[in-house]
């Protein structure tokens, strides 16, 4: 079993479309969760960190369930820039920062 | 948060050669870090490089292939030794923002291709 696992998609929604993602981890003593956004060719990029409370940025709202070791990535009103892969990530040792990555989801918003 | 600037941003090498990539961080940072991503999947984290001691690699990672140098806090070096096919990969540093929980931010990357 992957330690973070998503599904690969692609998602392909139109403008406008609200869209969410999931994701699962395995180490429930997990401790900080974070959503990044990677553009095709580019470096992944900080899209929101994952709060246990919930939290919403624009047209983006992340939320975490512990209990059930899930996270979830929503996406308002999608536009065609939003198309790019969405990485899970997990930070596993909250003694050192050891991220873990998810393999992505992808995501086209099309005309 | 920190400008991370890396070198190359990309290279084509030999088999059997050696590439050492450059990441340089406009301000001191605690924690950096070298990930490999392989074509069509996810980060795999490589090593944590410690500055003044010898880097922290992860399990399947070695420092006779991946040799990493932190010498300050604002820069690293990872040389990847003795190249095949299977190195081609794109290669990224990454620092870690200060405090507990915080997440980390990348530098462009570094697309190595091996002939």
């Amino acid at each position: 079993r992957k330690e973070v696992e998503q599904d690969p998609g692609p998602f392909n929604v139109p403008e406008g479309a609200t869209v969410a993602f999931n994701c699962t981890y395995s180490n429930s003593a997990s401790q900080s969760f974070f959503w990044y956004r990677q553009d095709c060719r580019k470096e992944p990029k900080l899209l929101m960190s994952v709060y246990s409370s919930g939290n919403e940025d624009g047209r983006f709202t992340a939320q975490l369930n512990r209990a059930s070791q899930y996270i979830s990535l929503l996406i308002r009103d999608s536009k065609l820039s939003d198309s790019a892969t969405y990485l899970c990530v997990v930070n596993f040792n909250n003694a050192g920062n050891m991220l873990t990555f998810g393999g992505g989801t992808r995501l086209m918003v099309k005309p | 948060s920190a400008v991370i600037s890396q070198k190359p941003s990309r290279d084509i090498c030999q088999r059997g050669t050696s590439l050492t990539i450059q990441c340089q961080v406009d301000s001191q940072v605690t924690m950096m870090f070298w990930y490999r991503q392989q074509p069509g999947q996810s980060l795999t984290l490589i090593a944590t490089a410690n500055q003044g001691s010898e880097a922290t690699y992860e399990s399947g990672f070695v420092i006779d292939k991946f040799p990493i140098s932190r010498p300050n806090l604002t820069f690293s070096t990872l040389t990847v030794s003795n190249l095949s096919p299977e190195d081609s990969s794109i290669y990224l540093c990454s620092v870690e923002e200060e405090g507990a929980n915080q997440p980390q931010h990348f530098g462009d990357g570094t697309r190595l291709s091996i002939l």
